[in-house]
C-alpha cells in the first residue's frame, strides 16, 4: 500500500465552485506539505503544515486554504476555483523528528486538477 | 530568496549514451536532494548529499555535491530507456523548513 495517498487522482471542475483535495499518509511523518506543478515553473509550495495545530502559508497560498485534520490528514481546498489553478496538486511528509534535518520529502501520486 | 538553475531542461539521447544534468545556485544549501518522476506521478527521493565534495552512486547514477554547496551533478552511465523521467534537484538551507526545487531535467533515454 503507498504510503501518501491523495484523493481524487483527477478532478474537472467549474469556475466558481469549491472543491477539496485530500492527503492521507501512513509513514507517520509530523510534518506535510501542498504543493502545484505547472510546466515550465516547477514545484510551487502552497501551504505546509508542521503539526496538527501549525500552519504556515508557502509560496503562492492565494485562493487555497488547508486544514490538518490529524497527523495523518491534510486537505487543500479551493474555495472558489477558477482556470489559472489548473495544474498538478502534490501532497508530500517528512519526518523532522528523526532529526537528520535535511527535510527529504515524500510525495503522493498527485492530482491532476481542470477548472473550465 | 534561494533559486535553483537546472540545465539542461530537456535531453533526448540513445540508449547506452552517457549524460550529466547540473543543478547550479548562487546560495549555499546545507543539503541537497534528487528526485525523478515519472510522468502521472510524484516525485521519489533518489538520494541527498549534506557534505560539500560528496559523491554517492546508485547502481548507474553518480551525485556529486559541489564543494562550495551550492551546485550539485547527476550523471548517469549508460542510459537505458528506464532512465526517462524528470530530474528535480531541491535544496535545503541551513535553518530552512523549506525545499527550493530547481525546474527539472526532462530525460528521454530513446531504445
Amino acid at each position: 500500500d503507498a504510503d501518501v495517498t491523495q484523493t481524487p487522482r483527477n478532478r474537472i471542475t467549474k469556475t466558481g465552485k469549491r472543491i477539496m483535495l485530500e492527503c492521507s499518509q501512513t509513514k507517520g511523518h509530523d510534518r506535510m506539505y501542498w504543493y502545484r506543478q505547472d510546466p515550465g515553473l516547477g514545484l510551487r509550495l502552497i501551504y505546509y503544515s508542521f503539526d496538527v495545530k501549525d500552519i504556515n502559508k508557502g509560496e503562492i497560498s492565494d485562493g487555497y486554504s488547508v486544514s490538518r485534520q490529524a497527523q495523518a490528514k491534510f486537505s487543500l481546498s479551493l474555495e472558489s476555483a477558477i482556470p489559472n489553478q489548473t495544474a498538478l496538486y502534490f501532497c508530500a511528509t517528512s519526518d523532522f523528528r528523526s532529526g537528520r534535518m535535511t527535510n527529504e520529502q515524500f510525495f503522493g501520486p498527485g492530482t491532476r486538477l481542470t477548472v473550465l | 530568496t534561494q533559486l535553483l538553475e537546472q540545465s539542461p531542461q530537456f535531453l533526448s539521447i540513445q540508449e547506452g549514451e552517457n549524460l550529466t544534468v547540473y543543478c547550479n545556485s548562487s546560495s549555499v544549501f546545507s543539503s541537497l536532494q534528487w528526485y525523478r518522476q515519472e510522468p502521472g506521478e510524484g516525485p521519489v527521493l533518489l538520494v541527498t548529499v549534506v557534505t560539500g565534495g560528496e559523491v554517492k552512486k546508485l547502481k548507474r547514477l553518480t551525485f556529486q555535491f559541489g564543494d562550495a554547496r551550492k551546485d550539485s551533478s547527476l550523471h548517469i552511465t549508460a542510459a537505458q530507456p528506464g532512465d526517462t523521467g524528470l530530474y528535480l534537484c531541491a535544496g535545503s538551507g541551513a535553518g530552512s523548513y523549506q525545499l527550493t526545487f530547481g525546474k527539472g531535467t526532462k530525460l528521454s533515454v530513446i531504445p
